[in-house]
């Protein structure tokens, strides 16, 4: 079936250091492709999202670029800051249905 | 102003109660979801409601029972609580094909 895999954290970098965290996933058609994001203590949010091969999802510093041939969507930015510590989450849409990856935690050190 | 709004926000019960969970959007949405979060941040979806219909339907037990009186609600009512139903439970609602979702804040239950 249809699966996202994102890589394992916690992934822990210092303030101003460049982010990737890499997604990939498993669909029988053509999904659309989101970013989400968990802050402590709050619901999800849509941070970005690519709805056709080779789009770039961008915002808040961060871009996310669609790619068919590696079935991949991985999450980068340039500098991070403290307040980028949260869960983000890879997530996959087919027909009704939004399947999510398990999350990857990141913890921005000052 | 909320436009996915779940309450309660924190619900402890004892093991064996019955309790549900409310979900109202005033987005004008017509989609409407449950999703669980496990311990480890897993999420699942368990319920999707469209116009009031039910669509998806994951492999969730009996206990559990989605209500959706109009196409802004959709309740989840947990019959017979257990231990391993403590989660947090998010409610989230789609506008059409093309739109991403907006979820609730999620409700933390905790079953002792």
């Amino acid at each position: 079936g249809d699966s996202v895999t994102q890589m394992e954290g916690p992934v822990t970098l210092s303030e101003e250091a460049f982010l990737t965290i890499n997604c990939t996933y498993t669909a029988t058609g053509y999904p659309s492709l989101f970013w989400y994001v968990q802050y402590p203590g709050e619901g999800l949010q849509l941070l970005l999202k690519a709805t056709k091969a080779d789009d770039k999802g961008s915002n808040k510093g961060f871009e996310a670029t669609y790619r068919k041939e590696t079935t991949s969507f991985h999450l980068e930015k340039g500098s991070v800051q403290v307040s980028d510590s949260a869960v983000y989450f890879c997530a996959l849409r087919m027909d009704d249905k939004i399947i999510f990856g398990k999350g990857t935690r990141l913890h921005i050190l000052p | 102003d909320t436009a996915v709004s779940q309450t309660p926000k924190y619900l402890v019960t004892q093991m064996g109660n019955d309790k549900s969970i409310k979900c109202e959007q005033n987005l004008g949405h017509d989609t409407m979801y449950w999703y669980k979060q496990d311990s480890k941040k897993f999420l699942k979806i368990m319920f999707s409601y469209n116009n009031k219909e039910l669509i998806i339907n994951e492999t969730v037990p009996n206990r559990f029972s989605p209500k959706s009186p109009d196409k802004a609600h959709l309740n989840l009512h947990i019959n017979s609580l257990e231990l391993g139903d403590s989660a947090v439970y998010f409610c989230a609602s789609r506008g059409g094909v093309n739109y991403g979702y907006t979820f609730g804040s999620g409700t933390r239950l905790t079953v002792v």
